[in-house]
């Protein structure tokens, strides 16, 4: 299988546990997204890297959270401290990171999620 | 501010017929937008796109056509399967910030056979 992997699958916690999600990306896939989605919503942009570089990271990205791709393959998010409000489906994605002079070609592909519940 | 809306939740339509999702955005330097179809425990699987430059394309049973002037985009499914039955996500990018996909809440088709 040649898609995004995401390890683990489901994770449950209780509050103030550091939590840790991993994710492979596909191999000659240059950029890593991280989403996170809740219930009844689109996935919501966290993060993401071109190579080993983090060019981007949203407001919803507190403190509590870091993500790493330390060599420009899978990456790592982690959780601090967590709270239940954390508590979502963390998702995925890579790319190819091309794009036309016009247009973006950078098709986004899923991992499966991993999916947190904080008690 | 949601930039990128889908106003129904859900789509029930008969096997064989036409279904229609539908996708408004607001920020205008959208240029790149996608469908994403996903299943119960599963990530979302990208299944078409379509950039500014086109206000249609067409892969098989699915079609996307974009009105810019309208800010508006939708998916057609012809003719209608049960296994289309699925959330639907409409998704946007802008250039200049291509780093990010905008997801719409997504609608929940259902195909009845």
């Amino acid at each position: 299988d040649t898609g995004v992997s995401q390890d683990p699958r489901h994770k449950i916690t209780k509050r103030g546990q550091n939590v840790t999600f991993r994710c492979d990306p596909i191999s000659e896939h240059n950029r890593l997204y991280w989403y996170r989605q809740t219930l009844g919503q689109g996935p919501e942009f966290l993060t993401y890297f071109q190579n080993e570089a983090q060019l981007e990271k949203s407001r919803l990205l507190s403190d509590r959270f870091s993500a790493e791709r330390p060599k420009g393959s899978f990456s790592t998010l982690e959780i601090q401290r967590t709270e239940q409000g954390d508590s979502a489906m963390y998702l995925c994605a890579s790319s190819l990171g091309v794009f036309g002079p016009r247009a973006s070609t950078d098709t986004q592909y899923f991992g499966p999620g991993t999916r947190l519940t904080v008690l | 501010d949601q930039q990128v809306k889908q106003n129904s939740p859900s789509l029930s339509v008969q096997e064989g017929r036409i279904s229609i999702l539908n996708c408004d955005y607001t920020n205008s330097m959208f240029d790149y937008f996608l469908w994403y179809k996903k299943y119960p425990a599963e990530g979302p699987t990208f299944l078409i796109s379509i950039s500014s430059i086109k206000d249609k394309n067409e892969d098989g049973r699915f079609t996307v056509f974009l009105n810019k002037s309208a800010k508006h985009l939708s998916l057609h499914i012809v003719p209608s399967q049960p296994g289309d039955s699925a959330v639907y996500f409409c998704a946007a990018i802008d250039n200049t910030n291509a780093g990010k996909s905008t997801f719409g809440d997504g609608t929940t088709l259902t195909v009845k056979p």
